[in-house]
């Protein structure tokens, strides 16, 4: 059965680069790896997935090791509109279930 | 509309009443998943709809939640009895089973 750890929150400034790594040791072979945004009273919304070594889209990319064990969001020159909750997601089982960890807060600041 | 949507947005009822939640999902998606949030928590798994079928709701609290989707498409979540630690969002997501969610905007339940 899949679990999900993240970091609780991260502080960064505006232009940097922002990395959030997310641990889950026990994700089955063929299951994928997704990342979600949520702002405030708002559901969350779909960044990034990927399977294994790197996914990249408009908004950010996706590093996975060749293990699996873990994964790595990377926001590239964050905005004060990058500030919100982000979290990794892996089914956590075969059945579909899909479980959201506690998630990382992240704060741009000017 | 596009997107998945979830009526009442807000909802205030008192203890002991009944409630139901509705979530309209993207045409064609197959997967359905029901949500609970709490201020500064992690979206808590309810139940998991595969087409009209109920795959998992291990995530239900206790008998007073129960939640159908008898077509495939549309799906109410019933609250009976509410009680004050019901209040919460509840999220409603649907999927063509990819693992990419799609969600609603939430029903944000509160109960006096």
């Amino acid at each position: 059965l899949a679990k999900t750890t993240q970091p609780i929150s991260m502080d960064s400034y505006e232009g940097q680069e922002v990395n959030i790594t997310c641990s889950h040791n026990n994700i089955a072979t063929n299951d994928y790896i997704t990342w979600y945004q949520q702002f405030p009273s708002q559901g969350p919304r779909f960044i990034i997935q990927g399977y294994k070594t790197k996914v990249t889209n408009e908004v950010a990319s996706l590093f996975i090791p060749a293990d699996r064990k873990s994964s790595t969001l990377s926001l590239p020159r964050v905005s004060l509109s990058d500030t919100a909750v982000y979290y990794c997601l892996v089914p956590y089982n075969q059945g579909g279930k899909l479980i959201f960890g506690q998630g990382t807060e992240l704060s741009v600041k000017p | 509309g596009a997107g998945v949507s979830q009526t009442p947005s807000n909802k205030v009822t008192e203890k002991g009443k009944y409630v139901e939640l509705r979530c309209d999902p993207i045409s064609g998606h197959t997967a359905l998943y029901w949500y609970r949030q709490s201020l500064g928590q992690g979206p808590e798994f309810l139940i998991y709809f595969q087409g009209t079928g109920a795959a998992d709701d291990s995530g239900l609290p206790n008998d007073r939640f129960f939640a159908v989707r008898p077509e495939g498409s549309v799906s109410t979540l019933k609250i009976q009895r509410t009680e004050r630690g019901d209040s919460a969002v509840y999220l409603c997501a649907s999927s063509f089973g990819t693992g990419e969610l799609f969600f609603g905007e939430g029903s944000r339940l509160t109960v006096l």
